[in-house]
């Protein structure tokens, strides 16, 4: 079972440049969500889709836009990328809502701006 | 290698014996709490998950112990393995709370044969 598959795994990218991380589950979950993981401060919400159609911001959500294309895949998009958005970036989904049951998460895309 | 890691406290047990992973949480109101398991390289995976109406919870080889006086939660692993070495992360929420998912900074458990 592939569950939460995100694409790249790895990138490295200039400030300044643009790119996209991609993330497909096939679990038919409502939620999926976005976090970024540094060290020392655990997971932070990027920006959540309750469901196919909508999309919300989390804790942190300068500097990026999501896009829900429909109810298998959630991505996320760097505008201009910034040193500050180095990171470990983790697609997650669950059946309902954070406060209903567990998330399942991809195996994380590391995103390096120079 | 793993960047994610660097600067989180450390348990070390030895293989066989039990680990006890203690996270104090911030929001009082908070009335979901979640243990996930993170392996080196990959992402976050469930362990165990207990309600505020609850003191205590039991899975295979884990339990899971709240005290809401204290706003303190822990995972008690039985019998630990080389494979549960890993970080552990706690989570609180409130029920329904989409955006509100907080997680702590993680502890890295270290298991020695």
């Amino acid at each position: 079972n592939a569950g939460v598959t995100q694409t790249p795994k790895f990138q490295v990218l200039k400030t300044g440049q643009s790119m996209t991380l991609q993330c497909a589950q096939d679990m038919n979950h409502n939620s999926m969500y976005w976090y970024r993981q540094d060290p020392g401060m655990g997971l932070r919400l990027i920006y959540y889709s309750a469901s196919e159609g909508t999309t919300d911001k989390g804790e942190v959500p300068n500097g990026y836009n999501v896009s829900r294309l429909n109810k298998r895949e959630f991505s996320l998009r760097l505008e201009s990328a910034a040193p500050s958005q180095t990171s470990v970036y983790f697609c997650a989904s669950s059946a309902r809502g954070l406060g209903t049951g567990e998330l399942f998460f991809g195996e994380g895309s590391r995103l390096t701006v120079l | 290698g793993e960047s994610v890691g660097l600067h989180l406290p450390t348990l070390s047990v030895q293989e066989g014996d039990n680990s006890i992973i203690n996270c104090a949480y911030s929001n009082s109101a908070s009335d979901y709490f979640i243990w996930y398991k993170q392996e080196s390289g990959k992402g976050p995976q469930f362990i165990i998950d207990i309600r505020s109406n609850m003191d205590k919870r039991q899975g295979q080889r884990v339990t899971v112990l709240l005290n809401k006086t204290v706003k303190h939660l822990s995972l008690q692993i039985a019998a630990t393995q080389p494979g549960d070495s890993a970080v552990y992360f706690c989570a609180e929420t409130s029920s329904g709370g989409y955006n509100k998912l907080i997680f702590g900074a993680g502890t890295r458990l270290a298991v020695h044969p």
